[in-house]
């Protein structure tokens, strides 16, 4: 089936360390984009990539960094800078870049 | 700045009791609306994309509806299973989404 696959779907981290979240899809999309969900809030953009070896900040870049080395995979990187890191992330795709994303099931992020 | 705002953020329906969600934007430009749902713990579903004003789309007991200035999303005689967080979301460059209107239906 094809799909987008994020993990972990959980994750803890100590305040200070750097984690990574992993995103996969096998719908052959060119563009891909990464998410922030907070209670009460719209979806916020953190990065996308249109194209392989090229990457965009979106509107909350400060303290996250990605890769896209491969069509089908897009890391996201939460640094220790990130200082409020506490959320939900979601990783979509879309062919073209137009409206209709594809989301994962998202991956909860909890700092102690 | 684009804005996307949507109403009410909660909306409690008894099970068969037919209700309209609320999607009002202000964007110049607009290349296109879309709707999605949202289960509790799990990434949105795209369910419509509207283009111009005027335009309706249907599926099963939603229908979705665009004005020059803002959509409806219209839940006819709504099930349990329609129970979920409706987002909207509006395009010129990137897309903009909308806090989301949570729906609880009860049998």
């Amino acid at each position: 089936d094809g799909g987008i696959t994020q993990s972990p779907k959980y994750l803890f981290r100590k305040e200070g360390q750097n984690v990574t979240l992993s995103c996969e899809q096998n719908l052959n999309h060119d563009a891909m984009y990464w998410y922030r969900q907070d209670p009460g809030q719209g979806l916020r953009l953190i990065y996308y990539s249109q194209i392989v070896n090229d990457f965009q900040k979106g509107d909350i870049a400060e303290g996250y960094s990605v890769s896209r080395e491969k069509k089908e995979s897009f890391p996201l990187t939460v640094t220790s800078a990130q200082k409020n890191p506490t959320a939900f992330y979601l990783c979509a795709s879309s062919m073209g870049g137009n409206g209709e994303l594809f989301f994962g099931e998202g991956s909860r992020l909890t700092v102690l | 700045e684009d804005q996307v705002t949507q109403s009410p953020e909660a909306l409690r329906l008894q099970e068969g009791e037919s209700s309209s969600l609320n999607c009002s934007y202000t964007v110049s430009g607009l290349r296109g609306l879309f709707w999605y749902r949202q289960d509790p713990g799990k990434g949105p579903e795209f369910l419509f994309t509207l283009y111009s004003a005027g335009e309706e789309k249907e599926k099963e007991r939603l229908k979705a509806t665009l004005t020059k200035k803002e959509s409806f999303l219209h839940i006819t005689a709504p099930k349990p299973e329609d129970s979920a967080t409706y987002l909207c979301a509006v395009q010129r460059g990137k897309l903009s989404f909308g806090a989301g209107t949570t729906v609880t239906v009860r049998a």
